[in-house]
């Protein structure tokens, strides 16, 4: 069984689009993340939910709002796409805010045109 | 502010010779490291970390790192690489307490036949 699943692994769309990724876990983790690495491979983290709660939201355009129904899915949905949001997001959990380590979803790369 | 530098982008190394790729931090609080490896069109998966304790860290596939406080070095070491090791590598910080982990540039390690 997948610990941390994401859909849809590829996702192309115009400019302009609303599009959404979805992220699930199964470990039982209490805290949720979304990450973006850059076409560079950099990694940086932009929201983080614990049991439900926003906790992290850094510099990201109003464009992206992440929705936690429950604490095993952490979804993202994307505004008006630009041709800069072609990344790929990573979604990632943790049972105690840190100290563990972070289980990771495979990656949705997603690519504007 | 915490950082984290990994100082080599690319490293290239002969199949079963030992590698070291480096990576230091600054923090003016107490840290957890953590190293993890990306393979090609993957996910993110935890190599292995430092909480507290013994500096000599063990982790998957025969990687170790060790934590050297006076230097904020969290260096990562393999004796005898393999093909399959070839991928990128992270190096990530949390400060205790902290929900968030913050990751280094990477090092793209390629083993050469």
């Amino acid at each position: 069984d997948t610990a941390v699943s994401q859909t849809p692994k590829y996702l192309v769309t115009q400019m302009g689009n609303d599009k959404s990724i979805k992220c699930e876990q199964n470990l039982g983790h209490d805290t949720m993340y979304w990450y973006k690495q850059d076409s560079k491979k950099f990694l940086k983290i932009m929201f983080s939910y614990n049991n439900k709660e926003l906790i992290i939201n850094e510099t990201v355009p109003n464009r992206f709002s992440p929705k936690s129904p429950d604490k095993a899915h952490l979804n993202l949905h994307i505004n008006s796409l630009e041709l800069g949001d072609s990344a790929v997001y990573f979604c990632a959990s943790s049972q105690d805010q840190g100290p563990s380590g972070y289980t990771f979803g495979s990656g949705t790369r997603l690519t504007v045109v | 502010a915490q950082s984290v530098t990994q100082l080599d982008s690319q490293v290239p190394v002969f199949e079963e010779a030992p590698v070291e790729l480096r990576c230091n931090y600054s923090s003016s609080v107490s840290v957890y490291l953590f190293w993890y490896v990306q393979y090609p069109n993957q996910g993110l998966q935890l190599l292995l970390k430092y909480l507290s304790g013994s500096t000599l860290v063990k982790g998957i596939n025969g990687f170790e790192a060790e934590f050297n406080k006076s230097q904020t070095s969290f260096h990562l070491r393999k004796p005898s690489v393999h093909i399959s090791d070839t991928a990128e590598y992270f190096c990530a910080v949390s400060e205790t307490g902290a929900n968030n982990l913050l990751f280094g540039t990477g090092t793209r390690l390629t083993v050469i036949p």
